[in-house]
């Protein structure tokens, strides 16, 4: 069974802290996405890697870096946390077609 | 650019009631369509898939038909139940560039079922 995994459910940080999400696929995808989901506002792509290293700006790039330094493995980066980035974190991984989700981690930041 | 259009909800439906919940599109070239169902509390779940014009997609009693002529996308159920009630995204595989198995969702939908 296919399986995206994310580090944390719930996480509560302080504004300025340096934050870090953890998304592991176990599926050997080449493509993986992280996203943000805020009521009334859908899905939004924040950042997504197509390879080990490889990494592109989605729609919402500001204030979240990314890292992909093994395939299975895609990190999200809040580098000085703000009360803006509280939000639902969604990560997903995807060969050529559909993409698979992990369960999200529901952030707050206070 | 790409970009796909949802019918805004909530849609609020007594059970075994018929749904449909629209979606539109507007893309280049031939993308593959999705349905994602989003349970409370949970990330999004593939409901659905369609890869070419006149495809029906189906699953747990859910429908939808690629419709080329009319960009159009729509996910339908004959008789509702509580447990469907949850947020669908219809969805379109954005082909510029690599392939990366990038997808454009439209805003999501919310169901509410009631006994």
């Amino acid at each position: 069974d296919v399986k995206v995994t994310q580090s944390s459910r719930y996480l509560v940080k302080r504004t300025g802290e340096k934050v870090f999400l953890e998304c592991v696929q176990d599926m050997d995808h080449e493509n993986m996405f992280w996203y943000r989901q805020d009521p009334g506002l859908g899905l939004r792509l924040i950042y997504f890697s197509y390879d080990v290293k490889m990494k592109e700006k989605g729609d919402i790039p500001e204030g979240y870096s990314v890292s992909r330094e093994k395939k299975e493995r895609f990190s999200l980066i809040l580098e000085s946390a703000s009360t803006n980035q509280t939000s639902m974190y969604l990560c997903a991984s995807a060969g050529a077609s559909e993409q698979y989700f992990g369960p999200g981690t529901r952030l707050t930041v206070t | 650019g790409n970009s796909v259009t949802q019918m805004e909800g909530p849609v609020t439906l007594s059970e075994e009631a018929f749904l449909t919940i629209n979606c539109t599109y507007t893309a280049t070239g031939y993308p593959s369509l999705f349905w994602y169902v989003q349970y409370p509390g949970e990330g999004l779940q593939l409901l659905l898939k369609a890869t070419k014009a006149d495809d029906k997609g189906s699953n747990k009693g859910f429908e939808a038909t690629y419709r080329k002529e009319t960009t159009s996308f729509h996910l339908e159920k004959g008789s509702v139940q509580v447990s469907d009630s949850a947020v669908y995204f219809c969805a379109l595989s954005d082909r510029s560039g690599r392939n990366t198995g990038k997808l454009i969702f439209g805003q999501g939908t919310t169901l509410q079922v009631k006994p």
